[in-house]
């Protein structure tokens, strides 16, 4: 099976923008994650989608939201972009296993806001 | 207190020694472990996953659960250059509250030296 796939893999942008980023999970997996990674934070969880759903979401502002589409890709929208925002995002799919979720993670974005 | 906590590092071991990597978690309902691996500019890679109280053996790795102690580790042995990279454990919750939610140590930078 082919891995996670993300678009774009390195963006730069400026401050005040917009950014969409995209993720296309293993196939047959319905679970997307997003996550965030910086030197000074390390990892850190944005949302989870099932099935077109959000289920779960981390504890950042509103100016990151996702969305998911009947085919199981996701993306991820980042507005008026801050310094603050560069980082690697990173978008992991996972199914149900009989005893837990493994995620298995793309190869990410890097983001550079300028 | 934080989450997870991983041996601070850098840790550094002799080609062909054991490593041995440590992850203490604070929430007692954790259900699932996993251990990831991360390359420098790399994304974070899978290596082992741990449900149950115990040993759990792949190849080189061994992956230790004591929940009473909300402990895990990772051995491993006959530790080559390849494998320096940071090791990331990440302990998963069960319950709504965590779909698709991986929670993240800081990390363990591991050196393997010739």
């Amino acid at each position: 099976k082919a891995g996670v796939t993300q678009t774009p893999r390195y963006l730069i942008k400026t401050r005040g923008q917009q950014v969409t980023l995209s993720c296309s999970p293993i196939s047959g997996h319905r679970s997307v994650s997003w996550y965030q990674q910086t030197p000074g934070q390390g990892l850190q969880f944005l949302f989870e989608y099932f099935s077109e759903t959000q289920r779960n979401k981390g504890n950042f502002p509103g100016r990151f939201s996702g969305r998911q589409f009947s085919n199981s890709r996701s993306e991820m929208n980042v507005s008026t972009l801050e310094l603050g925002d560069s980082a690697l995002y990173l978008c992991a799919s996972s199914s149900w296993t009989g005893k837990g979720e493994t995620q298995y993670f793309g190869p990410g974005t890097r983001l550079l806001v300028l | 207190q934080k989450e997870v906590e991983q041996n601070s590092g850098p840790l550094s071991v002799p080609e062909g020694a054991i490593a041995s990597l440590n992850c203490t978690y604070s929430d007692r309902v954790s259900q699932s472990f996993f251990w990831y691996r991360q390359y420098s500019g790399k994304s974070p890679e899978l290596i082992m996953s741990i449900y149950s109280n115990g040993d759990k053996e792949d190849g080189r790795f061994t992956a230790q659960l004591n929940k009473a102690s909300q402990y895990v580790s990772l051995l491993i042995r006959d530790s080559q250059p390849s494998d320096s990279a940071t090791y990331l454990c990440a302990p998963q919750d069960a319950g709504g509250t965590s779909y698709g939610k991986l929670t993240f140590g800081q990390g363990t930078i591991l050196t393997v030296h010739p």
